[in-house]
């Protein structure tokens, strides 16, 4: 079975540009997250969605950050105008309803803001 | 204050060697928690769970201790392929995410 499947893997821009990083979650699966890890912070929540409907987007950072999820199989993040200090690895994880201790993650997606 | 402390480490430990972490939180509403393991540059995959009575899978045991908040992982038997760093993970009480520490690095050496 395929897993959370993450694009693109790595990008490089300048400050200033958009990005859209994007999500495939695992079939079936309910809940969907986007975390951002950085050597600073560590791992944080950034918004999670359930039944593609988003409950929790505290962690988005600033306006310039917004996430979408138009279906069960689909979800973007994107940063609009990104800075440098956006600089991180950005994982995508998803789990089932019944399950609330296993988070499948992407392998994440390393963006790098000049 | 974090949610989740954890000694950021590296610890470096001979292969057969008994290592242990700790793991602090802050919200006495925690009542699901975990061990993560990540790989350098690669993502985050459960561990094991964390039982109140304490359990273990096989040269791991995971302890939790509600009234000091602490979470404890023991590994027996170091394997070099232990290597890597390990999150602990917990979850609050009516919340769907689960909020991770900064993780603790092992190296296993030779």
């Amino acid at each position: 079975d395929a897993g959370v499947i993450q694009s693109p893997r790595h990008e490089v821009t300048e400050m200033g540009q958009e990005v859209t990083l994007r999500c495939k979650p695992i079939s079936g699966h309910d809940y969907l997250f986007w975390y951002r890890q950085t050597m600073m912070r560590g791992l944080e929540l950034l918004i999670y969605f359930n039944n593609n409907v988003p409950i929790d987007d505290s962690g988005m950072p600033e306006d310039r950050f917004s996430a979408k999820m138009p279906n069960a199989s689909f979800s973007t993040l994107k940063i609009q105008p990104s800075e440098p200090r956006d600089s991180a690895v950005y994982f995508c994880a998803s789990r089932g309803t019944g399950n609330t201790g296993e988070l499948f993650f992407g392998e994440g997606s390393r963006l790098t803001v000049l | 204050r974090k949610e989740v402390e954890q000694d950021p480490g590296p610890f470096n430990v001979p292969e057969g060697a008994t290592v242990a972490f700790n793991c602090t939180y802050s919200n006495s509403a925690s009542q699901s928690f975990f061990w993560y393991r990540q790989d350098c540059r690669k993502e985050p995959k459960l561990l094991m769970s964390v039982y109140s009575s304490g359990n273990e899978d096989g040269r791991f045991t995971a302890q939790l201790n509600r009234a000091s908040q602490y979470i404890s992982l023991l590994i027996r038997d170091s394997k070099l392929s232990d290597s890597a760093t390990y999150l602990c993970v917990v979850n609050r009480r009516g919340r769907r995410a689960l909020t991770f520490g900064s993780g603790t690095r092992l190296q296993v050496q030779p």
